[in-house]
C-alpha cells in the first residue's frame, strides 16, 4: 500500500525559502503510471494545488505560484520535493503530497495523500 | 482559475440524507466535467471519496461505502454529493474538485450530524 510523508522545516523566515520533501514507500516516483503533486491548506480554508511533477521530470505549476515555486524528483531515494522562494505570512499552510494517477475506472484524481506537515512563515 | 463555490456548512441527523453542491462558474458547465469529491476529517488529510460525470460514467474508490453517491443539477451547474444513512463518522469538511487541466477545489463544506 503507497504512502507518502511530509517532511521539512516547521518554520520559515520571511523572504527565505520554503523547502519540503515528499518520501514515497511502497510504490516508485519512477512509475509511468503516476505523477506526483503539491497542495497546500491555510488553516480552516481551502485547498490549494501547488504543482506537479512526472517521472520524466516535467512539471506543471500553479499559475498564481509558478514565479517561486519548482518541484523536483530524487528516484535514488523515491522522493519528490518542493521549493517556494521568497515567502510571506501568506504561505503559512499545511503542506501535503499526493499521487496523481488517471484511468478509466475513477478518471483523474489525487489519491493518496500524506498526512501534511504544518510550515509558518514568521521572523 | 474557476472558483467552484460550496456551501461552508450543512447539517443532518442520523440515518438522514445529506445533499451537498458545488456551482461551477459560468464557463464550465456540469454536463461536461468530471467531478471529484473529498472528504477531510478534523486534523487528516483529504481523502479522494468518488467521481462523476453522468449517470453512467461514475466511481466510487476502493473501500468508500455505496451510501456515497453523486448527481448533477443541470439547471443549477452544479454538482451534488449525496451520502445517505448519515452516521457520526461522516462529520467532516468536504471539498468538490474539477480538472480542466490542473487540479481546482472548492471552498469545502462542513457537514456536521446533529
Amino acid at each position: 500500500q503507497v504512502q507518502l510523508q511530509e517532511s521539512g522545516p516547521g518554520l520559515v523566515k520571511p523572504s527565505h525559502t520554503l523547502s519540503l520533501t515528499c518520501t514515497v514507500s511502497g510504490d516508485s516516483v519512477s512509475s509511468d503510471s503516476y505523477f506526483w503533486n503539491w497542495i497546500r491548506q491555510p488553516a480552516g480554508k481551502g485547498l490549494q494545488w501547488i504543482g506537479r511533477i512526472y517521472p520524466s521530470g516535467g512539471t506543471n505549476y500553479n499559475p498564481s505560484l509558478e514565479s517561486r515555486v519548482s518541484i523536483s524528483l530524487d528516484t535514488s531515494k523515491n522522493q519528490f520535493s518542493l521549493r517556494l522562494k521568497s515567502v510571506t505570512a501568506a504561505d503559512t499552510a499545511t503542506y501535503f503530497c499526493a499521487r496523481g494517477l488517471v484511468d478509466s475506472a475513477l478518471g483523474e484524481r489525487l489519491d493518496p495523500w500524506g498526512q501534511g506537515t504544518l510550515v509558518t512563515v514568521s521572523s | 482559475q474557476p472558483v467552484l463555490t460550496q456551501p461552508r456548512s450543512s447539517s443532518a441527523s442520523p440515518g438522514e440524507t445529506a445533499r451537498l453542491t458545488c456551482t461551477l462558474p459560468g464557463d464550465f458547465s456540469v454536463g461536461a466535467s468530471n467531478i471529484y469529491w473529498y472528504q477531510q476529517k478534523a486534523g487528516g488529510p483529504p481523502r479522494f471519496l468518488l467521481y462523476y460525470y453522468s449517470d453512467s460514467d461514475k466511481g466510487l474508490a476502493s473501500g468508500v461505502p455505496s451510501r456515497f453517491s453523486a448527481s448533477r443539477d443541470v439547471s443549477a451547474n452544479a454538482g451534488i454529493l449525496v451520502i445517505s444513512d448519515l452516521q457520526s463518522d461522516d462529520e467532516a469538511d468536504y471539498y468538490c474538485m474539477i480538472w480542466p487541466t490542473d487540479p481546482v477545489f472548492g471552498g469545502g463544506t462542513t457537514l456536521t450530524v446533529l
